[in-house]
């Protein structure tokens, strides 16, 4: 399984867009980063998955340079209710069954 | 659809006692796992299955069981509930082979005295 490391917190102001990166140095090639978000006392809950290059939905993109070490998830215009934890996961379809959380990011947004 | 329901959504046990955490889902997932998560930390696995008959361990296994007879159905059973068990219980389900969302349930709140 890929190791993954990401920031343990993060700050920002309503309105402004947030950048969480996440580090696998060790991902292998059938990986695929998927992104999670939870909130206090719920459960976590997908965000976000992509492969390299851009991916984009309604509430997040995901960026992944060409070497696939890191990616980062990109909030545009983060509201107080995107004060959550966000999880960066690395994994395929063989070790997608043991798939862990590490401690994730806390992001509070504040006005 | 409900989705992934958990059941009870709080529990207090003493040491020593035996429980069982229920989780059912209605997606037909053959995907399901068990996670505890503790104060201002990640997910650590418990158990999983993926697929009826068939469960593997995760991260964190001792003192739990789990089994798995029916495709909708995953309990978590603690067999000499411990202190060190206080946790909230997460219960997730996914399509096997797909590397893509994983569905949680509300989540299990077990305090043991």
């Amino acid at each position: 399984l890929a190791k993954t490391t990401q920031p343990i917190s993060m700050d920002s102001y309503e309105g402004q867009e947030v950048n969480i990166t996440c580090s696998h140095n060790n991902i292998a090639t059938n990986d695929y980063i998927t992104w999670y978000q939870q909130f206090p006392s719920q459960g976590p809950r997908f965000i976000i998955q992509g492969y390299k290059t851009k991916v984009t939905n309604e509430v997040a993109s995901l960026f992944i340079p060409a070497d696939r070490k890191s990616s980062t998830l990109s909030l545009p215009r983060v509201s107080l209710s995107d004060t959550a934890v966000y999880y960066c996961l690395v994994g395929n379809t063989g070790t997608a069954s043991k798939l862990t959380f590490g401690t994730g990011t806390r992001l509070q947004v504040t006005l | 659809n409900a989705g992934v329901t958990q059941t009870p959504k709080f529990q207090v046990l003493k040491t020593g006692q035996s429980m069982t955490l229920q989780c059912a889902q209605d997606m037909n997932h053959e995907y399901m796992s068990w996670y505890r998560q503790d104060p201002g930390m990640g997910l650590r696995l418990i158990h999983y299955s993926v697929g009826a008959g068939i469960t593997d361990q995760g991260e964190v296994p001792n003192g739990y069981n789990v089994s798995r007879s029916t495709t909708e159905d995953f309990p978590l059973r603690l067999l000499s509930a411990a202190p060190s068990q206080t946790s909230v219980y997460f219960c997730a389900s996914r399509r096997e082979g797909n590397t893509g969302e994983l569905f949680f349930g509300e989540g299990s709140r077990l305090t043991v005295l």
